[in-house]
């Protein structure tokens, strides 16, 4: 199975703090990352796909890069609605995997 | 507006069957590239993928589950059917369908369904 590992856990910010998270696999897999937004009690939502590519609807502060084993998705200023916990998921190889989690808390 | 909607029992018994069912609108699953998957997530932990399965019947399962798992496709009803054998007290989780829009992420995903296993 292909790993993925996210950096850090958890993370306390501010409101308009830049916030990078990190995502690495266990080996090469092209750009195929995706990263997902999940509020408590609520379904995960798609935020960027193939590492870099925007969904639509999702705030343009939102941006992600990387490809190979090192990935990121980065929040240029935090707003509020923005705490929430994190998912990166790989879909380069069955099984599809997600990362641990990435849980942003208030400062 | 694109819906999925997972039904099914909210507690099984240990060893029984679990049968999910994702219902959906607004998509088609004869769709070239589109599919549906299957996630649970248990309390407090990350997410699992669990099963795909694509508008051509391809099928793909996680490998340390695929001897307990079925996903099937009834296109006429807009459904995607997942059982689960032998279930136990650790498959106790919030079960999510999820679309596939072009192979390779989920799209838009279901409300969830809490499934406790006990006895």
């Amino acid at each position: 199975d292909i790993q993925v590992t996210q950096s850090p856990s958890s993370l306390s910010a501010s409101i308009g703090d830049r916030v990078t998270i990190t995502c690495r696999a266990s080996q090469s897999i092209s750009t195929y990352l995706n990263w997902y937004q999940q509020k408590p009690g609520k379904a995960p939502k798609l935020l960027v796909y193939l590492a870099s590519n925007l969904q639509s609807g999702v705030p343009s502060r939102f941006s992600g890069s990387g490809s190979g084993t090192d990935f990121t998705l980065t929040v240029s200023s935090l707003q509020p609605e923005d705490f929430a916990t994190y998912y990166c998921q790989q879909s380069y190889g069955i099984p599809w995997t997600f990362g641990q989690g990435t849980k942003v808390e208030i400062k | 507006q694109i819906t999925l909607n997972e039904s099914g029992p909210t507690l099984v018994k240990p060893t029984q069957t679990l049968t999910l069912t994702c219902t959906f609108s607004e998509f088609s699953l004869s769709t070239s590239g589109v599919g549906v998957g299957w996630i649970r997530q248990p309390p407090g932990k990350a997410l699992e993928w669990l099963a795909l399965i694509y508008w051509d019947d391809d099928k793909r399962y996680s490998p340390s589950l695929k001897s307990r798992l079925t996903i099937t496709k009834d296109i006429s009803k807009s459904q995607v059917v997942l059982t689960m054998t032998n279930m136990d007290p650790v498959d106790t989780a919030t079960y999510y369908c999820a679309l596939i829009e072009s192979r390779y992420h989920f799209d838009y995903w279901g409300q969830g369904a809490l499934v406790t296993v006990s006895s």
